[in-house]
């Protein structure tokens, strides 16, 4: 069974930083590529980065670019997203999703529980 | 950057169809996947690929793509359907960049 448990949220004050885990079993995680998403509360989706199988390839949503860095350790089977600098607007609700194996239009089919990010002070 | 307009709301009566839109320039040239999410979850896929239905979505669940408009129809809605909806699509014009619409709520009347 695929499973995608995510861990590291909390609260942090404006301009700190937090990482991110997600930790996956059931499936071969070094042949997908991986997603970060997040939901401000009573908001909508939003993609906030993804990275290639082997972690040469990563891509950010404008908004995080410099700030988060999404990383991966395929060894350990888990995502990381290494949020800097953060701002009340990021928080939300952060998802980790599987993308694709081949293809990098692929869908999300697989998604974690989600852990809460907050930012205030 | 690729823009995905949904509808914020749709409602329909119990055993009708649900036709939930998703705009976008010449969207039907891109894939187009969408999610369910009910209150407190994770998002779940219901179609892949503009038309594809992953195992265990029931065969009410139906999408298609053309032009500048993709289209999620759920036919017999039943009570249980209600939640919200989102499209997504890879915008590759854009370093390969993930976009979801906003979202439409799904009310069963």
């Amino acid at each position: 069974e695929v499973q995608l448990v995510e861990s590291g949220g909390g609260l942090v004050q404006p301009g700190g930083s937090l990482r991110l885990s997600c930790a996956a079993s059931g499936f071969t995680f070094s042949s997908y590529w991986m997603s970060w998403v997040r939901q401000a509360p009573g908001k909508g989706l939003e993609w906030v980065a993804n990275i290639k199988q082997d972690g040469s390839e990563k891509y950010y949503v404008d908004s995080v670019k410099g700030r988060f860095t999404i990383s991966r350790d395929n060894a350990k089977n888990s995502l990381y997203l290494q949020m800097n600098s953060l701002r009340a607007e990021d928080t939300a609700v952060y998802y980790c999703a599987r993308g694709g194996a081949v293809v990098t239009s692929a869908e999300f089919d697989y998604w974690g529980q989600g852990t809460l990010v907050t930012v205030s002070s | 950057s690729y823009v995905l307009t949904q509808p914020p709301s749709v409602s329909v009566a119990p055993g009708k169809t649900a036709r939930i839109t998703c705009g976008g320039n010449n969207i039907g040239s891109k894939s187009v996947h969408w999610y369910q999410q009910k209150p407190g979850q994770a998002p779940v896929l219901v179609i892949y690929y503009d038309s594809d239905r992953p195992s265990g979505i029931p065969e009410r669940f139906s999408g298609s793509n053309s032009g500048n408009t993709a289209t999620l129809t759920i036919s017999r809605v039943e009570a249980g359907d209600e939640a919200d909806y989102y499209c997504q699509v890879w915008d590759s014009s854009s370093d390969h960049r993930g976009v979801f619409g906003g979202g439409t709520k799904l009310t069963v009347l």
